[in-house]
């Protein structure tokens, strides 16, 4: 079965440095994909980005890059120069089989990390 | 474009009462999921679609839930009766076909069952 730990249920920062939000997970399936969420306040869960098992390099988007180490089976997301606006909840998620064709599924959830900023 | 769009954002109800959660996808989505998120359980995937057919309901907590998807640009989750434990945020997301393709989710459905 799948699992994700998220071992960090909240985690105060410093506006403008690095942050690093720890995921790690378990699955026997070799073909799997890793999503980060991002949860504000008001609510809505908004992606921020994906990486695929067999993906050469580590995923980046804009601010926003993962540390993926397979052989450790943990996806920690980085987020560079912090602002006031990532305070949120943040969810590591996976699916398994994301190699093997087929429509898509659900996905499994970690608990979630609450990021404060602090000016 | 326009987003998962969700109805009501807010309902409140007594206890069994029915209730009825709105959802239209993205267009172009062809596969669309309902999701419930409560404090104790976190995130849990209730059922998802994939062309309108229901592929996966495990998740569905007990006989009085129940989804539907008549077309590409409707599904409805449905509760009767209700019951004070089904209190939770329910959120509807839709991707395109592909298990690499990211989840876009709506604005959820804050229920709360008196």
């Amino acid at each position: 079965a799948q699992k994700i730990t998220q071992t960090q249920p909240g985690m105060f920062v410093q506006e403008k440095e690095a942050v690093t939000l720890d995921c790690t997970y378990d699955t026997s399936d070799p073909s799997y994909g890793l999503f980060w969420y991002k949860q504000p306040s008001s609510g809505e869960m908004i992606f921020l980005i994906y990486q695929g098992s067999y993906d050469q390099q580590n995923a980046t988007e804009g601010r926003y890059s993962l540390n993926f180490q397979k052989a450790r089976k943990s996806a920690n997301l980085v987020i560079s120069a912090s602002q006031l606006g990532d305070s949120a909840m943040y969810f590591c998620a996976m699916r398994e089989g994301v190699y093997s064709g087929g429509g898509a599924d659900g996905l499994t959830f970690g608990k979630g990390t609450h990021l404060i900023i602090q000016p | 474009d326009a987003g998962v769009i969700q109805s009501p954002r807010h309902e409140v109800t007594e206890m069994g009462q029915e209730v009825t959660l709105r959802c239209k996808p993205i267009s172009g989505h062809n596969s669309l999921f309902w999701y419930r998120q409560t404090m104790m359980r976190g995130l849990e995937l209730l059922i998802y679609f994939n062309n309108n057919v229901p592929i996966d309901d495990s998740g569905m907590p007990e006989d009085r839930f129940s989804a539907k998807m008549p077309n590409a640009s409707f599904s409805t989750l449905k509760i009767q009766p209700s019951e004070p434990r089904d209190s939770a945020v329910y959120f509807c997301a839709s991707s395109l076909d592909g298990k690499d393709q990211p989840q876009h989710f709506g604005d959820g459905t804050r229920l709360s069952i008196l």
